[in-house]
């Protein structure tokens, strides 16, 4: 059973506009979120992370919103560049547990920037 | 320079045959972990280690095997015994009071 959902498998957006990311989890004790940027056979590289008591972080053009009644993130990317055309993965971690400190994965979302 | 390396960055496997992956990090960090990505697929957590000389089992931990004799360093051991080892293979660290995990570059992995 997924807890960390990306639904959709990929996004197209037009260079210059914004590009909205959406993760959903099913796991209420997670309470940091991250993003993963990650290129065709290379490592995921860390983007932006919100703790849970925060429902907004900003880093540059990237920013995460969280909505924990709805357990929800958005990454949104303000404007979109060709460079940033990736799989972007959304992750999660729990405070609680013997796993404490591991990473949830989603399948990520593939995002293509069209110039 | 500090980051986490792996090698090599193609690994072939031929049938009945173990291979080992390395993964070495200079970050000082205290837990690392192992990841196979299978294409569509999410990362999938395969072994981490907390500490040196102890290590946990993952999702997926059958026909792997791993050590953490050194901090610095977790190879990861695909075994004869997975049968589907044709992956992309992925190494984190982490610091002990973070949250945040860093990915080294990856190993793939073909069966000849």
């Amino acid at each position: 059973d997924q807890q960390v959902k990306q639904n959709s498998p990929s996004l197209s957006v037009q260079e210059g506009r914004i590009s909205i990311l959406n993760c959903d989890y099913t796991n209420s004790m997670f309470d940091y979120f991250l993003w993963y940027k990650k290129y065709p056979a290379e490592g995921p590289t860390f983007l932006i992370s919100i703790s849970s008591i925060k429902d907004k972080n900003e880093d540059g053009r990237f920013t995460v919103f969280l909505n924990k009644s709805a357990k929800h993130l958005s990454l949104h990317i303000v404007p979109s560049q060709p460079g940033d055309s990736a799989v972007y993965f959304c992750a999660a971690s729990a405070l609680y547990g013997g796993s404490q400190g591991n990473l949830i994965f989603g399948k990520g979302t593939k995002l293509s920037v069209k110039p | 320079d500090g980051g986490i390396t792996q090698s090599p960055k193609y690994l072939f496997r031929k049938e009945g045959q173990n291979v080992t992956l390395s993964c070495e990090q200079n970050l000082n960090h205290d837990a690392m972990y192992w990841y196979r990505q299978d294409p569509g697929q999410g990362l999938r957590l395969i072994y981490y280690s907390q500490i040196v000389n102890d290590f946990q089992k993952g999702d997926i931990a059958e026909g792997y095997s791993v050590s953490r004799e050194k901090k610095e360093s977790f190879p990861l051991t695909v075994t004869s015994a997975q049968k589907n080892p044709t992956a992309f293979y992925l190494c984190a660290s982490r610091s002990g009071g973070k949250k945040t995990q860093y990915f080294g570059p990856g190993t793939r992995l073909l069966v000849l």
